[in-house]
């Protein structure tokens, strides 16, 4: 059973392109959260998704940032015109149910140069 | 803001030594404690988890102690192996439709 897989596992944008990371959940996984680390820093909730819903998204900037997690494929989080302040490894979880414990991908690292 | 508190930042134990990493928690709505395991590089990896009814978890060499009246748990590692050497993160589920909050990390380094 493949775990939480998420592509680019590295991914070098210039100031003002779009990133865009993908999370494909574990098999039977429903529920999916995008978290944000910055270096020495914890994780921070972004956003949380279930299929083609947004449940919450208290944790997402306001400007630039959005995420989708559509009827079929991956759970994207887009960024669109990256600054520098953007640099830090986004990881994606998924769950099988609301309560069950997420568990991690590998995560994204995005520079911003 | 619900917040879960965590400390110490980082932690320097010999081999074979039991470090100790200490979260405390406001919101008595929690009701799920996990811990979570980072080597660099990697995404955080569940650990062991805990939950307010009870008292203690053990799992191998991995102990949750929580304290509900004092809105407190910890992670006791015993005879700490270089291997474990990693940033271990707390955490805390609210009830609700909120995922869980993180604490800042512990950088534990156990030394040979």
């Amino acid at each position: 059973n493949a775990g939480v897989m998420q592509n680019p596992r590295h991914l070098v944008r210039r100031r003002g392109q779009e990133a865009r990371l993908r999370c494909s959940p574990m098999k039977g996984h429903s529920h999916v959260y995008w978290y944000r680390q910055l270096p020495e820093e914890g994780l921070k909730f972004m956003v949380y998704l279930q299929k083609e819903n947004i449940i919450d998204e208290s944790g997402m900037p306001k400007e630039r940032f959005s995420a989708e997690f559509p009827k079929e494929g991956p759970s994207i989080l887009r960024i669109q015109q990256v600054v520098r302040g953007d640099s830090a490894a986004y990881f994606c979880a998924s769950s099988p149910e609301y309560r069950g414990p997420p568990h991690f991908g590998a995560g994204t690292r995005l520079s911003v140069l | 803001q619900q917040q879960v508190k965590q400390s110490p930042q980082s932690l320097i134990v010999q081999k074979g030594g039991i470090p100790i990493i200490n979260c405390a928690y406001e919101n008595t709505a929690f009701d799920y404690f996990p811990w979570y395991q980072q080597f660099p590089g990697k995404g955080p990896a569940l650990l062991i988890a805990i939950r307010p009814d009870v008292s203690e978890k053990k799992e191998g060499r991995f102990t949750i102690s929580f304290n509900k009246s004092a809105k407190q748990f910890s992670l006791h590692i015993m005879d700490s192996q270089p291997g474990d050497s990693a940033t271990y993160f707390c955490a805390a589920r609210p009830s609700g439709n909120t995922p869980l909050v993180f604490g800042k990390g512990t950088r534990l380094s156990v030394i040979a």
